[in-house]
């Protein structure tokens, strides 16, 4: 079974300062994806990345960064000097190459809000 | 490029009543499709996925159903809403094994009142 873990439930923070989101996963394959999205106030899910397991290079696009490490099972990101449009729900997902149906496994979510 | 479209954006509708929800992506063909579920709080429940035209699978049973018609076509109904019902529904779609990442639809919030 595969299972994904966001313990955090909402994080508030002021604005310009740096916030981290937890993402704890669980899968016995040796090949799988990770993902994150973000869920605006409006509802749809946006894309943010993508880090398959073979690649636990740490990535930085902007004022978002990500932490992948396999041997904790860790997916974590961040956002550096948040700003208030970064106030959303953000999911962290796991997607397994055996399961041919492309069944993405998202956590529960973390709740940002970002106060001026 | 591809886009998906999801309508309505919201929909209030009394206990009893029919549902359905429409789902469209353009600028692909053979794409995996899925309905998922967001309920009270912010969990997302995988509710039917597709793999081809009239290929369907269920990941939970419910007062819920889906069908796809055409390639690029997925449709979720229900022949009397139930109050649980209730919720955020996305439709998403993904090529092959999903390797890429979901896209998804703007999403249908709907009340049962």
């Amino acid at each position: 079974a595969q299972k994904v873990t966001q313990a955090q439930t909402e994080i508030s923070v002021v604005e310009k300062e740096d916030v981290t989101l937890d993402c704890v996963y669980e899968t016995r394959d040796t090949t799988y994806y990770l993902f994150w999205y973000k869920q605006p106030p409006s509802g749809e899910l946006v894309f943010l990345i993508r880090r398959n397991s073979f690649d636990e290079q740490n990535e930085i696009s902007g004022r978002y960064s990500w932490n992948f490490q396999k041997s904790t099972s860790s997916f974590n990101f961040t956002i550096t000097a948040s700003q208030v449009v970064d106030s959303a729900v953000y999911f962290c997902a796991l997607l397994m190459t055996t399961d041919s149906w492309g069944k993405l496994q998202f956590g529960a979510g973390t709740q940002v809000v970002v106060t001026p | 490029s591809q886009t998906i479209h999801q309508w309505p954006a919201t929909l209030v509708q009394p206990v009893g009543s029919p549902l359905s929800l429409e789902c469209t992506v353009e600028g692909t063909s053979n794409p995996n499709l899925y309905w998922y579920r967001q309920a009270a709080g912010r969990g997302l429940q995988l509710l039917f996925y597709s793999v081809g035209i009239g290929q369907i699978s269920s990941e939970v049973p419910q007062n819920l159903s889906a069908s796809r018609p055409q390639d690029r076509q997925f449709i979720l109904s229900s022949k009397k809403l139930l109050l649980s019902d209730s919720g955020f529904y996305l439709c998403a779609w993904t090529e092959g094994q999903g390797n890429y990442g979901y896209t998804f639809g703007s999403g249908t919030r709907l009340t049962v009142v």
